[in-house]
């Protein structure tokens, strides 16, 4: 969706390393979330927010950050990445805090740790 | 612990017959439910919702069912096309406390020309 990009799409990193996944949208909509996808799992909600510097905590969010400081970026930090954070980032948004009318994810940034 | 459960990985169906995905959830207080459709390395787009207040809605060739007692939601897709082919997820949330959305694992559709 053109409304939504994720940089990088691909990325491998070392064990122990920082990264940083981006997530910008020219929707305007106020939330924006941070899902991981795994077989056996299906998505899972790392972060939200709920607006700019207004973050909270989702299902599995040990070993992440994220921050909001301004309304189309929303960013995901691996503080020091693991071999159980190799997964695939999708980043969403979404008008309605209920999620009326369901999300619009990205394409995803498929992130390996070696 | 999964709250939302597809137990069918997979599922092949001939083009033009009608394709049945399911998907059963734990937690009583969900009452808003979505199907997505997932593509080969592409985000997940939405399908189709259903509040807890009605047990069918309709979308063209989708439709979904909700069975609130039996904690049971069904996506009917009528007829099947060969784009159909991708992988479905089904989404829970209780609206009374916010923001989060439990997925199901996904089934993977085929369907067979």
């Amino acid at each position: 969706d053109a409304g939504i990009t994720q940089s990088p799409r691909h990325k491998v990193t070392e064990t122990g390393t920082p990264v940083t996944l981006r997530c910008h949208q020219t929707e305007n909509h106020r939330y924006m979330y941070w899902y991981r996808q795994d077989p056996g799992h299906g998505l899972r909600l790392i972060h939200y927010s709920y607006g700019v510097k207004d973050t909270d905590k989702g299902e599995v969010s040990d070993g992440y950050s994220v921050s909001r400081s301004k309304t189309e970026d929303f960013l995901l930090t691996l503080e020091s990445a693991t071999s159980s954070q190799t997964s695939v980032y999708f980043c969403a948004i979404s008008e309605s805090g209920q999620g009326i009318g369901g999300y619009t994810f990205g394409s995803g940034t498929r992130l390996t740790v070696v | 612990d999964q709250q939302v459960k597809q137990n069918s990985p997979s599922l092949s169906v001939q083009e033009g017959r009608i394709s049945i995905l399911n998907c059963d959830y734990t937690n009583s207080m969900f009452d808003y439910f979505l199907w997505y459709k997932k593509y080969p390395a592409e985000g997940p787009t939405f399908l189709i919702s259903i509040s807890s207040i009605k047990d069918k809605n309709e979308d063209g060739r989708f439709t979904v069912f909700l069975n609130k007692s039996a904690k049971h939601l069904s996506l009917h897709i009528v007829p099947s096309q060969p784009g159909d082919s991708a992988v479905y997820f089904c989404a829970a949330s209780d609206r009374g406390t916010g923001n989060q959305f439990y997925f199901g694992t996904g089934t993977s559709l085929t369907v067979i020309p």
